[in-house]
């Protein structure tokens, strides 16, 4: 079983619609919560960044996090073509200057429809 | 500021040379950290520096080595190179505790 796992999709919606995304993780030590968006070719920009259980909203986008049930979603409004991308879930088990790696997931490819 | 940079963009080598990869962080980032991502997967950590020590290592072989040199800039180096190790490789840096990452453009490393 892998540590964090992410439906790939690809996901495609109607713009305008709520997206939904969401990764499940096995590691309890996982304390602080990610999630990137990744253009083509590109390297991964920082969205969402939490590490409470909770939502946090940040324009558009909500990020949801249930440490209970090792369960993380991305909520996406009022999708927009440029919204288009493939979105990847990160954790990490600590902060700490001196030690910090993140794992990903595979990362859901979404194509928002005009 | 200038975000995380690195050098080349894209680099083509046959296998069993050798690469050399380069990052620069995020002005008053100390930490730099390398991550591999093959197509359709996400990225796998590989190496963490911070103030030029080693501080983390992922499940790579020892072909795979790094450093940081005194300016908190870094290198990737991988030996004896395979068709496998075809990806993208993205530096990520960060200032201190409490922050998260930032990555950089990456370089896509084509092994023939």
């Amino acid at each position: 079983q892998k540590e964090v796992e992410q439906d790939p999709g690809p996901l495609s919606v109607p713009e305008g619609a709520i997206v939904s995304l969401n990764c499940t993780y096995s590691n309890s030590a996982f304390q602080y919560f990610m999630w990137y968006r990744q253009y083509s070719r590109k390297g991964p920009e920082l969205l969402m960044y939490t590490y409470s259980s909770g939502n946090k909203e940040d324009g558009r986008f909500t990020a949801q996090v249930d440490k209970s049930s090792k369960y993380i979603s991305l909520f996406i409004r009022d999708s927009q073509p440029s919204d288009s991308a493939t979105y990847l879930c990160a954790m990490s088990a600590n902060v700490g200057a001196g030690s910090y790696q993140l794992t990903f997931g595979k990362g859901t490819k979404l194509s928002v429809i005009p | 500021d200038a975000g995380v940079t690195q050098s080349p963009t894209h680099l083509i080598k046959t296998r069993g040379q050798q690469v050399t990869l380069r990052c620069s962080p995020i002005s008053g980032h100390k930490s730099v950290s390398w991550y591999q991502q093959v197509l359709g997967q996400g990225p796998q950590f590989i190496f963490q520096y911070y103030e030029k020590e080693e501080r983390g290592r992922g499940n790579f072989p020892d072909r795979f080595s790094a450093r940081q040199f005194p300016n908190y800039s870094s290198e990737l180096n991988v030996n004896a190179l395979l068709l496998g190790d075809s990806a993208l490789y993205l530096c990520a840096t960060r200032n201190a505790e409490g922050d998260t990452q930032y990555f950089g453009p990456g370089t896509r490393l084509t092994v023939l």
